[in-house]
């Protein structure tokens, strides 16, 4: 079955800094993987995917994704936090047998100033 | 191009009544996923539909929750007999359906139960 863990309930990085929010996957077979952010009372929004190709993935807002095959894992960075970065951060992961997006627990980034 | 649309936003009903759901995918999507998230939880898996087809129904409770999405018309998440445990945001996204492409997500509909 395919699964996506975030290992980190909060992340709290000083606005300026680089910020990393941890994703790691489990699949059988080509992983293709997500990442969504929530600001309060919103719905998701997405930022950026991987499917194939290069490692490093670029997306909205400055986010961008690295792909690890061999850690499986694909962290979310940024080189500078912004406050407005501030918000509930999701990992999915695509079923390949059914075609459903299956998503991680949430990682909540505070960016102080 | 308007984005997935859900309606309506806020429902409250009384521990009995029906609450249903609608959400309009984006256009051109033919796929719909409903999610639920409770308070300070993540989102739960409940319902996978294509276009008069139920694709994945593992995250449905077994009893009072429906799905539907018909060949014309936005597609229904139906609850009855609601419960105070009912109570969450219940969110709808559309997509094409490739496994390669992202799902775009609604708003949202937040249940209350009183």
């Amino acid at each position: 079955a395919q699964s996506v863990a975030q290992p980190e309930d909060q992340v709290n990085v000083a606005e300026g800094n680089p910020l990393t929010v941890k994703c790691t996957y489990s699949v059988s077979g080509n992983p293709y993987l997500f990442w969504y952010v929530q600001y309060p009372n919103r719905g998701l929004q997405f930022l950026l995917k991987y499917i194939t190709g290069d490692n490093l993935v670029k997306g909205s807002y400055g986010f961008e994704a690295e792909f690890n095959k061999s850690q499986t894992s694909f962290h979310l960075k940024k080189p500078s936090a912004l406050v407005s970065d501030s918000a509930l951060y999701f990992c999915a992961v695509r079923d390949i047998s059914s075609g459903k997006l299956i998503f991680g627990q949430g990682t909540t980034l505070q960016v102080k100033p | 191009n308007a984005g997935v649309m859900q309606n309506p936003r806020h429902l409250v009903r009384r521990r009995g009544q029906e609450a249903r759901l609608r959400c309009s995918p984006m256009k051109g999507h033919s796929h719909v996923y409903w999610y639920r998230q409770l308070p300070e939880e993540g989102l739960k898996f409940m319902v996978y539909l294509q276009k008069e087809n139920i694709i994945d129904e593992s995250g449905m409770p077994k009893e009072r929750f429906s799905a539907e999405f018909p060949k014309e018309g936005p597609s229904i998440l139906r609850i009855q007999q609601v419960v105070r445990g009912d109570s969450a945001a219940y969110f709808c996204a559309s997509s094409q359906g490739q496994v390669n492409t992202e799902a775009f997500f609604g708003q949202g509909t937040r249940l209350t139960v009183v």
